[in-house]
C-alpha cells in the first residue's frame, strides 16, 4: 500500500500570506495526486487533480505541483475562506489513500 | 450537474450491520466508478471501496472481509454494507463519484453530504 505523508500537520498563517503544503508518497505515483479542502462539518471539496490541474470554480490563488513522490499545494495569498483542512490523495493504485491532513489556522 | 444524496441508519449496536445508500441525481451511474470513504471523528479520510455500473468492485484490504458495495442501476443508486461493526467503525461516511481523466488519472468529485454513523451499546 502507498502511504501519503503531509507536512506540516498544522500551520498558522495570516490573511495575505503565501503558504505551501507538502505531500510525500512512499513510492512514485507519477502525477496521480489530488488535493481536497475540507471545512468543519462539510464534505471534502476537490481543489486540484492530477497534481497541477485546478478544478473548475477554484480560485487561481491555488496551485499544485510535483510528480513522482513529492508534491506541493500553494496558496498565493490567503483569504479568510481558505482556513480549513487540506488532504492529498493518491489514485495511482488500490487501495487509494489520503494524507493525514494539514489544518490551516488563522494566526 | 451531478449531485449525490446519501442516507442510512445513524446509530448501531456492536455486531450489527451498517447499511448506507447513495443516490445519484443529474447523471447516470454508467461510465464511472462510485466510491465510499469514511472519516472517524477528528481524524483523516479512509477509502473503503468502489464500484462501477456493471458491479465491478475494489475494496480496501483492511475492510474487505466485512464490506460489500452494490449498485442498483434501476434506481440510480449504490450502497454500502459493513458487517460486524464495532466502536472503531464510528465515523462520517461519504459517497463520491470517481471521475476518470486521461491515462486513468482519477479524482473524487462530487461528494455526498456525509452520514454520521455511531456504534455504541
Amino acid at each position: 500500500d502507498i502511504q501519503m505523508t503531509q507536512s506540516p500537520s498544522s500551520l498558522s498563517a495570516s490573511e495575505g500570506d503565501r503558504v505551501t503544503i507538502t505531500c510525500r508518497a512512499s513510492q512514485s505515483i507519477g502525477s496521480y495526486l489530488n488535493w481536497y479542502q475540507q471545512k468543519p462539518g462539510k464534505a471534502p471539496k476537490l481543489l486540484m487533480y492530477a497534481a497541477s490541474n485546478l478544478q473548475s470554480g477554484v480560485p487561481f490563488r491555488f496551485s499544485g505541483g510535483g510528480s513522482g513522490t513529492d508534491f506541493t499545494l500553494t496558496i498565493s495569498s490567503l483569504q479568510l475562506e481558505d482556513f480549513a483542512t487540506y488532504y492529498c490523495q493518491q489514485t495511482y493504485s488500490i487501495p487509494r489513500s489520503f494524507g493525514q491532513g494539514t489544518k490551516l489556522e488563522i494566526k | 450537474q451531478v449531485h449525490l444524496q446519501q442516507w442510512g441508519a445513524g446509530l448501531l449496536k456492536p455486531s450489527e450491520t451498517l447499511s448506507l445508500t447513495c443516490a445519484v441525481y443529474g447523471g447516470s451511474l454508467s461510465g464511472y466508478y462510485w466510491s465510499w470513504i469514511r472519516q472517524p471523528p477528528g481524524k483523516g479520510l479512509e477509502w473503503i471501496g468502489e464500484i462501477n455500473h456493471s458491479g465491478s468492485t475494489s475494496y480496501n484490504p483492511s475492510l474487505k472481509s466485512r464490506v460489500t458495495i452494490s449498485v442498483d442501476t434501476s434506481k440510480n443508486h449504490f450502497s454500502l454494507k459493513l458487517t460486524s461493526v464495532t466502536a472503531a467503525d464510528t465515523a462520517v461516511y461519504y459517497c463520491a463519484r470517481v471521475f476518470s481523466g486521461w491515462a486513468e488519472r482519477n479524482w473524487f468529485d462530487p461528494w455526498g453530504q456525509g452520514t454520521l454513523v455511531t456504534v455504541s451499546s
